[in-house]
């Protein structure tokens, strides 16, 4: 099974709301991720988890806040959040955090509007 | 620095017709290559990956790519498009600690 699920599929929220996304692994993989993608472009890496620990923040707003509850659940947490962060939040997980040849795992993703 | 090109944002092919989506990387980036496909308000899901264990590697739905050291490639190739190619393609390297995307090519397909 290579599956990473994330909830919701969608989700719109005011920019006075505090909203989470969650994201569920059952590969035994020790590293998680969160991305941000907007349309037709790559996605762009927010936070690695590795061994649960944040191992990357990539420089994001303290308006997004992840969070590792155990090494199968990965969530992010939104609040104050603007029109300009809209865009599909993808979660992935690998085997390890440094490992080459690891394949990343991606999710479906939540489509977010902040309105 | 580590980074991964991808030569035309936009490819169109008509169905039938070869594939070839291309992907070069930089000298730096260590040979661990990927390809991904994202259909529509999806995730990215893997075509296939390159570990040096082979240099022309076969992946789903019919595609494959060719690690070239020479020429700095992998460039990705289907010899007969199908309506259901239609996507957006990744070509990524993965360093150990990150993902390198590139720009991304969509791919239209042509009945």
């Amino acid at each position: 099974d290579t599956e990473v699920t994330q909830t919701p599929k969608h989700l719109v929220m005011g920019m006075t709301n505090k909203k989470s996304l969650k994201c569920e692994q059952h590969m035994g993989h020790r590293a998680m991720y969160w991305y941000k993608q907007k349309a037709k472009k790559p996605p762009e890496l927010m936070f690695v988890y590795s061994y649960e620990k944040l191992s990357i923040n990539e420089s994001v707003p303290s308006r997004f806040s992840p969070e590792c509850p155990n090494s199968s659940l990965l969530n992010l947490h939104l609040h104050a959040l603007q029109p300009e962060d809209s865009a599909l939040y993808l979660c992935a997980s690998s085997p390890r955090l440094a490992g080459p040849a690891d394949t990343q795992y991606f999710g479906p993703g939540t489509r977010l509007t902040v309105l | 620095a580590q980074s991964v090109t991808q030569l035309g944002s936009h490819v169109s092919v008509s169905e039938g017709a070869l594939v070839l989506l291309r992907c070069n990387y930089s000298s730096s980036v260590p040979p661990y290559l990927f390809w991904y496909v994202q259909y529509p308000n999806q995730g990215l899901q893997l075509l296939l990956k390159y570990t040096s264990a082979a240099t022309l590697v076969k992946g789903i739905n019919g595609f494959e790519a060719e690690f070239k050291k020479s020429e700095t490639s992998f460039h990705l190739t289907k010899p007969s498009a199908h309506m259901s190619d239609a996507a957006e393609y990744f070509c990524a390297a993965n360093t150990g600690n990150q993902f390198y995307f590139g720009t991304g090519t969509s791919l239209t397909v042509i009945p």
